[in-house]
């Protein structure tokens, strides 16, 4: 079945430690997106990517990295900059203009 | 600037008790509106994309309408596993791919 896979379910790490999210997709999507998710604040954009090589910030990108290597692939990584990095990070891709996003189940990191 | 928002922010039922939820919005040139399912520690999970005022879609329990103004998400005799948060999502027109999401109404259906 066709999906988007993250991985780890579950993330910890020390405060000062660069940490790098997985997200595979194999819908064949072009665009592919990164949120956070808090209690209370929604979805807040971290960065997407509408095709191979190209990519763009989001609302909240200030301490994330990303890249776009290959179309399935669009990884983040939660820099040692990144304040307050402990939340639940959803990836998601879609098709087109008009399509919904298809999500991945997220990681849960926790930084102590 | 496009904005979501909905209402209310938690709703708790009766299993059996329908209701409505809301998800208002303003966005320039709608391109669809879409309603998600979230259970706890998992990721949103697609249901409904509405393109124009007076369409309605429908799944088991759940039905989804849309005006120019605002989309009701109607949940008909709801039962206990119909309990998630459940998000809106506008896609603008113009060449922006990124959808404005809303925070989500909680909703638990009590046994």
């Amino acid at each position: 079945d066709g999906g988007i896979t993250q991985s780890p379910k579950y993330l910890f790490r020390k405060e000062g430690q660069n940490v790098t999210l997985s997200c595979e997709q194999n819908l064949n999507h072009d665009a592919m997106y990164w949120y956070r998710q808090d209690p209370g604040q929604g979805l807040r954009l971290i960065y997407y990517s509408q095709i191979v090589n190209d990519f763009q910030k989001g609302d909240i990108a200030e301490g994330y990295s990303v890249s776009r290597e290959k179309k399935e692939s669009f990884p983040l990584t939660v820099t040692s900059a990144q304040k307050n990095p402990t939340a639940f990070y959803l990836c998601a891709s879609k098709d087109s203009h008009n399509s919904p996003l298809h999500f991945g189940n997220g990681t849960r990191l926790t930084v102590t | 600037e496009d904005q979501v928002t909905q209402s209310p922010e938690a709703l708790r039922l009766q299993e059996g008790e329908s209701s409505s939820l809301n998800c208002s919005y303003t966005v320039s040139g709608l391109r669809g509106l879409f309603w998600y399912r979230q259970d706890p520690g998992k990721g949103p999970e697609f249901l409904f994309t509405l393109y124009s005022a007076g369409e309605e879609k429908e799944k088991e329990r759940l039905k989804a309408t849309l005006t120019k103004k605002e989309s009701f998400l109607h949940i008909t005799a709801p039962k206990p596993e119909d309990s998630a948060t459940y998000l809106c999502a506008v896609q603008p027109g113009g060449g922006s791919y990124i959808p404005t999401f809303g925070r989500g109404t909680s909703l638990i259906v009590h046994p």
